[in-house]
């Protein structure tokens, strides 16, 4: 069975500083990964995904993550943070031959001014 | 393009009460998912559905818990009786399924559910 740990429930950062996300998965097979994002009152927004190729992936709003195999984990970055990046980030794994997703427990980005 | 539709986006109601969720997914989408969520339990899948057949709703909590998709642009999430227990935010997503690719899911604005 596949599993998402997103270690930081919250994450607070000053506008314009870098900011990381971390997300490590478990599985037995080959994934998929996926960065959401959703802001207050919203459903859940595709930020980025690896489906195979490049391990650097880039996404919307200028984030972008890197998939590592040997250390199963799929951290989200961006060099520099804006008020309204402010949201509830979700990492999700999805295993290769089926659509369903499990999704991480949630990191709440909070940029401050 | 239109996104997923869900409705009502709020709905309150008393204990015991039946509740139906509505949701029109993209279209071209084959598959659909409704997913709960809550403070305590984050984000949850509750059933999934691949050209209008359910294939996974091992999430679905209980009995009083039901989902159906008579066609392809259509689905339904009813809860009977409600419990004050259900109240959450109830998503449904969409996505085109081909083959054993993984499209990414989209979802709708979801429904917010209070259960008095």
């Amino acid at each position: 069975a596949q599993s998402v740990t997103q270690l930081d429930s919250q994450v607070p950062v000053f506008e314009e500083a870098p900011v990381e996300l971390r997300c490590n998965y478990s599985s037995s097979v080959s994934v998929y990964l996926f960065w959401y994002v959703q802001y207050p009152n919203q459903g859940l927004q595709l930020l980025l995904k690896y489906l195979s190729g490049s391990t650097l992936v880039k996404g919307i709003n200028g984030f972008e993550a890197e998939f590592n195999k040997s250390q199963t984990s799929f951290h989200l970055r961006k060099p520099s943070v804006h008020i309204s990046d402010t949201a509830e980030y979700f990492c999700a794994v999805s295993e290769n031959a089926g659509n369903m997703l499990t999704f991480g427990g949630g990191t709440r980005l909070m940029v401050k001014p | 393009d239109a996104g997923v539709i869900q409705s009502p986006r709020h709905e309150v109601t008393e204990m015991g009460q039946e509740v139906t969720l509505r949701c029109k997914p993209i279209s071209g989408h084959n598959s659909l998912f409704w997913y709960r969520q809550t403070m305590m339990r984050g984000l949850e899948l509750l059933i999934y559905f691949n050209n209008n057949v359910p294939i996974d709703d091992s999430g679905m909590p209980e009995d009083r818990f039901s989902a159906k998709m008579p066609n392809a642009s259509f689905s339904t999430l009813k809860i009977q009786p409600s419990e004050p227990r259900d109240s959450a935010v109830y998503f449904c997503a969409s996505s085109k399924q081909v083959g054993y690719s993984n499209q990414p899911q989209h979802f709708g604005d979801g429904t917010r559910l209070s259960i008095l």
